[in-house]
């Protein structure tokens, strides 16, 4: 079983619908979670972060996040072609310093 | 507000070379961690310098080795390489040695031939 699991797509969306990417940690240790966006052949942009049980929304982003389930997840909302890119789920856990755990991505496709 | 630089941004090197990369972090940042993103995979935690010493380090060999300055910035450099180390070679900046958020500086392509 890998760390962080994402399905890695790709997934296509209509322009102006709901994205909905998902990614599952197998550590119940884990406390910091992270949604980095990055397009073809650039570098990890960081988009959203969230460290407590619930939702977290900022402008078209939100977060969930559902320790329980070992379950973290990101709605784009209004989906536009400049959001297609791979989107990647990273992990962390306070007692092993920076290390971020990546899931493989998934590419996200928005189509107009 | 200078974010995360790095150099060079694409290297050529053939096999049992060594190669030096270099990171400086954001503005305000103390600490630099390194990662090696194959094609079509997540970034590789590699380690983690902070304080000028390594912290935290991930599941590679001996080969890959670093170094942090006290003016912050980070050095990667990877020994006898091989033709499995070429990657995007990406450093990240943060604050505290913690998983606290960090941010990626553009990466440098290295391709071993």
């Amino acid at each position: 079983q890998k760390e962080v699991e994402q399905n890695s797509g790709p997934l296509s969306v209509p322009e102006g619908a709901i994205a909905s990417l998902n990614c599952t940690y197998s550590d119940r240790g884990s406390q910091s979670f992270f949604w980095y966006r990055q397009y073809s052949g650039k570098s990890p942009e960081l988009i959203m972060f969230i460290y407590s049980n619930g939702d977290k929304e900022d402008g078209r982003f939100t977060a969930q996040l559902n320790k329980a389930s070992q379950y973290v997840s990101l709605l784009i909302r209004d989906s536009q072609p400049s959001d297609s890119a791979t989107y990647l789920c990273a992990v962390g856990r306070d007692n092993q310093g920076g290390k971020l755990i990546f899931g493989q991505g998934t590419e996200l496709s928005v189509k107009p | 507000d200078a974010g995360v630089t790095q150099s060079p941004t694409h290297l050529i090197k053939t096999r049992g070379q060594q190669v030096t990369l270099r990171c400086s972090p954001k503005s305000g940042h103390d600490t630099v961690s390194w990662y090696q993103q194959a094609l079509g995979q997540g970034p590789q935690f590699i380690f983690q310098y902070y304080e000028e010493e390594e912290r935290q380090r991930g599941n590679f060999p001996d080969r890959f080795s670093g170094h942090q300055f006290p003016n912050y910035s980070s050095e990667l450099n990877v020994n006898a390489l091989l033709l499995g180390d070429s990657a995007l070679y990406l450093c990240a900046s943060g604050a505290g040695g913690t998983t606290d958020t960090q941010y990626f500086g553009p990466g440098t392509r290295l391709t071993v031939l």
